[in-house]
């Protein structure tokens, strides 16, 4: 059982290109987040999605984008990427509101 | 808006001495669920904890234990006999039922450093 699973784990992206931060999850759970860990500064959520085709804002959304085509896939897509995106981004999900999150390993984002 | 607070940045102990990381949280809510998570130096978030507003118990689990008071607003988390693997970041986190976003409020984070 893989969990929650993000790629790439590392990636250094130019200032104004754009990319996507895949997230997978196979434990069949609706409810999938985005959030950013800045040093010193906790987890902040960006994006979540309680069910396939329904995404809605989170407390950093500004900069990013995302889709939910699967129950299983929450990609993260960064446009014009800055160095204020510079950042650890974390995918969780969760089987329902409120209960336990699981996370992926991260993906340690660099933009120069 | 929901805050958690955790007012300790970083905690030095020496091994198997008690230490207490605090957590103070704000919501509008009635109804709202509190979390520890442990963030080892390997990066992953690992799940310690979850408590429901309602249930205002005591929790022992091996070493851990946690103290939630509803008056303070406080759900604090303490790890007794320290050992060297507990060196890691924790935080603590809260998600309510109103109708803000869904997802966890969480904590900047406690470091805390256990010395052999």
């Amino acid at each position: 059982n893989a969990g929650v699973t993000q790629t790439p784990k590392f990636h250094i992206l130019k200032i104004g290109q754009s990319m996507t931060l895949q997230c997978t999850q196979d434990m069949n759970h609706n409810y999938m987040y985005w959030y950013r860990q800045d040093p010193g500064m906790g987890l902040k959520l960006i994006y979540y999605s309680v069910g396939a085709g329904i995404t809605d804002k989170g407390e950093v959304p500004n900069g990013y984008n995302v889709s939910r085509s699967t129950t299983e896939d929450f990609p993260l897509r960064l446009e014009l990427a800055a160095p204020s995106q510079t950042s650890v981004y974390f995918c969780a999900s969760s089987p329902g509101r409120n209960t336990e999150a699981f996370f992926g390993q991260g993906t340690r984002l660099t933009v120069v | 808006a929901q805050k958690v607070t955790q007012a300790q940045t970083e905690i030095s102990v020496v091994e198997k001495e008690d230490v207490t990381l605090d957590c103070v949280y704000e919501t509008r809510d009635t109804t709202y669920y509190l979390f520890w998570y442990k963030q080892p130096p390997s990066g992953e978030l690992v799940f310690l904890i979850r408590r429901n507003s309602f249930d205002e118990q005591n929790e022992i689990s091996g070493r851990y234990s946690w103290n939630f008071q509803k008056s303070t607003s406080s759900f604090n988390f303490t790890i007794t006999a320290s050992q060297v693997v507990d060196s890691a970041v924790y935080f603590c986190a809260l998600s309510g039922v109103g109708g803000g976003a869904d997802g966890l409020t969480f904590g900047k984070g406690t470091h805390l450093i256990i010395q052999p």
